[in-house]
């Protein structure tokens, strides 16, 4: 399958400072991307749908201005946790669509290996 | 609602088969998804069933009935490696993936 990677894999800060995350598609292009996060035993929830050259569209809930989100290029999409606290802990993991299939029957979602986040 | 339910928890012998059901109710249906995730792990995809009837991939094999709103996912001659959580997800007409909660899969020796 298509391969998407995240960086970093992990990331441990200090309350108020900002964290940025990667996620990159590897092997194809891919314009759009997901991100969700998850808490320990509990589901994926989808934060944002990232369309490569426009604005992300955020689900109901998360704040845009505390997770900003840029995919600037078809192989590169960033989520911003600014000003992070410590409830802002948690496995944050983005997805891509494989591009011969966006808005198509069969889409497939290949995920990157997540990025868990420690806000102290 | 969009909702999907599938059993929390199931618990299985090394060796054995074993099913885990999906329910789904969505605003029009564009396919249907299983995700295997290990604990700590981002999933990783399993299969796609759009149509009627059995997919069969190797020890996996997936289900669906579209009248129904049923999906399975059928795990054969199971290995303590198969233990994880596998998530059901359906795509509705918008092209969004609602998640169920996920199963958690137990593997005994």
């Amino acid at each position: 399958g298509a391969v998407v990677s995240q960086h970093p894999s992990w990331v441990i800060c200090k309350s108020g400072t900002s964290v940025k995350i990667e996620c990159r598609s590897l092997d194809f292009q891919a314009t759009t991307m997901f991100w969700y996060r998850q808490f320990p035993k509990q589901s994926l929830m989808l934060m944002a749908t990232s369309n490569e050259g426009s604005k992300a569209t955020y689900e109901q809930g998360v704040e845009k201005d505390k997770f900003l989100i840029n995919h600037a290029s078809l192989t590169l999409s960033t989520l911003t946790v600014t000003s992070a606290h410590p409830e802002d802990s948690s496995f944050y993991i983005c997805s891509a669509l494989t591009p011969e299939a966006s808005g198509g029957p069969q889409e497939t979602q290949y995920f990157g290996p997540g990025t868990r986040l420690l806000v102290l | 609602g969009q909702n999907i339910d599938q059993p929390t928890e199931m618990t299985a012998t090394e060796g054995a088969i074993v099913q885990i059901n999906c329910t789904y109710q969505t605003s029009g249906f564009n396919g249907l998804f299983w995700y295997q995730q290990h604990a700590g792990e981002a999933p990783t995809f399993l299969s796609y069933n759009v149509l009627d009837g059995l997919e069969e991939k190797g020890r996996f094999s997936s289900f669906l009935s579209r009248s129904k709103g049923y999906s399975y996912l059928l795990l054969k001659e199971l290995q303590m490696k198969d233990s994880a959580s596998y998530l059901c997800a359906a795509l509705d007409s918008n092209y969004q993936l609602i998640w169920g909660a996920g199963t958690k899969l137990i593997i005994k020796p």
